[in-house]
């Protein structure tokens, strides 16, 4: 079955500065890729997701890539903010089989 | 609701004792998971139903564990005879079309084993 694998588990970034996450799945069927932000005491939100067909996407703050060939995707965060501390999940499905990784915990530093 | 509601958001059993959580999706969504999210890990899947149908239990790890989904719409997942590795956080999910589509979660139910 799939095998999803996230780093760093945790990671530390002053406020303003760029956070990375990284991904790697072991699936090549598997075709859509979402990233969750869980915060303490509650159930995982969508943030942003891709689709096989694309490379890369972007909403705001806050990007996408994916490599299909190497079987990664990264997160990308811009400009920090403390309200982005919290724990990330990235997740690979296909049909109806979705992997999560086991989670980066993030804190942005004021 | 506005959301996935899942009661009851804390129990705690003594070992042996049969637990059932439920779980409320929004209204109209016909897919429907459930999670279990041990500390500090991500959430590994159970099982699935389309409406009624559960289409994919190969997540359910013994015999003890059972959901069901009679109409479509709630759904409970019982415990029988739990174990200290049953304590995890249960999280629900649903969608409004399998899961290439944004799932949304539950705040879960933490279940507790002593």
């Amino acid at each position: 079955g799939e095998n999803v694998e996230q780093h760093p588990s945790t990671l530390s970034v002053q406020e303003g500065d760029s956070a990375v996450i990284k991904c790697t799945y072991s699936d090549s069927a598997s075709n859509y890729f979402p990233w969750y932000k869980q915060e303490l005491g509650k159930g995982p939100q969508l943030i942003i997701d891709i689709r096989s067909n694309v490379g890369e996407k972007k909403d705001q703050r806050i990007a996408v890539t994916l490599n299909k060939t190497a079987k990664h995707f990264s997160l990308h965060i811009t400009e920090t903010q403390p309200e982005d501390s919290a724990v990330y999940f990235c997740a690979a499905s296909k049909n109806n089989d979705m992997r999560f990784g086991a989670g980066t915990r993030l804190t942005v530093k004021p | 609701g506005a959301g996935v509601s899942q009661s009851p958001r804390y129990k705690v059993a003594k070992r042996g004792q049969d637990v059932a959580l439920r779980c409320d999706p929004i209204s109209g969504h016909v897919s429907l998971f459930w999670y279990q999210q041990a500390l500090g890990q991500g959430p590994e899947f159970l099982t699935y139903f389309q409406n009624e149908a559960q289409l994919d239990k190969s997540g359910l790890p013994s015999d003890r564990f059972f959901a069901e989904r009679p109409e479509g719409s709630v759904s409970t997942l019982k415990i029988q005879r739990t174990q200290q590795e049953d304590s995890a956080v249960y999280l629900c999910a649903s969608s409004s079309g399998g899961v290439t589509g944004e799932l949304f979660f539950g705040e879960g139910s933490r279940l507790t084993v002593l």
